[in-house]
C-alpha cells in the first residue's frame, strides 16, 4: 500500500470547520483511503473513506483530488471533543484477503475554545 | 452497531509472568481480527493478523512465541504476552472487521489494554 504525507499537527477554534490534508503522490488505482482518529488514550475510531468520489457522513467529508494524489478530511464544525489524532492511511487489498491498516504518524488536532 | 470490547483494560504483573489479554465483538462476527501496540508518543504498530480457526500471520519483527494469538471464535481472539518483561510494557489495540454485514470496509476497535509490567 502507498504512503501517505500529513501534518504533523494542527490548531482548531471550537466551532469552525477544519480542513485536514493528505498527500498520497503514489497511490494506486485500487487503494481506498481511510480516515481514522484517536483520542487520547483509546483506541482508533473509523471516520470515514472513500475511493474516487467525495463522501459525506454523519462525522466528517471526504474530498478527494480528481488525479486522488491527495485528500481532506472535513470536520464542518469542530467541537472540543474532535481533539484527536488524525490517521489517513490507503489500503487496496480487502482485510479477508490479507488487508491491512498501517498507521503512519497522523495529525495531531487541537481545538481551542 | 459495532462494539468491540477488550479485557482487562489494564494489567500490572511481574516480570516473567504471562499475561492474557481478550478481544470480543460484542455485537457482530469477525472473521479477522488485528492486533496492535503503541508506545507513549507513537502510532499504532501492526504486531499480527488473526484469522478464525486458522494461524495468526505476524508482522516482520514481532515474536510469534512470545506474543501467542488465538482466535477460537468468530467473536474472540485472545492475546498473550509470554515471560513479560519491563520492554513489553505498552498500550494493546485490537480490532475487528464484520462479515456479512456490509460494512467490511471497517475496522471497530476495542478500548485498549494498557500493561505494565515491573
Amino acid at each position: 500500500d502507498a504512503k501517505t504525507t500529513q501534518p504533523n499537527s494542527m490548531e482548531s477554534n471550537e466551532e469552525e470547520p477544519v480542513h485536514l490534508p493528505c498527500n498520497h503522490s503514489t497511490i494506486s488505482g485500487t487503494d481506498y483511503i481511510h480516515w481514522y482518529r484517536q483520542l487520547p488514550s483509546q483506541g482508533p475510531e473509523y471516520v470515514i473513506h472513500g475511493l474516487t468520489s467525495n463522501v459525506n457522513n454523519r462525522m466528517a467529508s471526504l474530498a478527494i483530488a480528481e488525479d486522488r494524489k491527495s485528500s481532506t478530511l472535513i470536520l464542518h464544525r469542530a467541537t472540543l471533543r474532535d481533539a484527536a489524532v488524525y490517521y489517513c492511511i490507503l489500503r487496496a487489498v480487502p482485510y479477508n484477503q490479507g488487508g491491512k491498516l498501517i498507521f503512519g504518524q497522523g495529525t495531531e488536532l487541537s481545538v481551542k475554545p | 452497531g459495532a462494539v468491540v470490547s477488550q479485557h482487562p483494560s489494564r494489567v500490572i504483573c511481574k516480570s516473567g509472568t504471562s499475561v492474557k489479554i481478550e478481544c470480543r465483538s460484542l455485537d457482530f462476527q469477525a472473521t479477522t481480527m488485528f492486533w496492535y501496540r503503541q508506545f507513549p508518543k507513537q502510532s499504532l504498530m501492526l504486531m499480527a493478523t488473526s484469522n478464525e480457526g486458522s494461524k495468526a500471520t505476524y508482522e516482520q519483527g514481532v515474536e510469534k512465541d512470545k506474543f501467542l494469538i488465538n482466535h477460537a471464535s468468530l467473536t474472540l481472539s485472545t492475546l498473550t504476552v509470554t515471560s513479560a518483561h519491563p520492554e513489553d510494557s505498552s498500550f494493546y489495540i485490537c480490532s475487528a472487521t464484520p462479515w456479512g454485514r456490509g460494512d467490511e470496509e471497517t475496522q471497530y476497535f476495542g478500548p485498549g489494554t494498557r500493561l505494565l509490567v515491573l
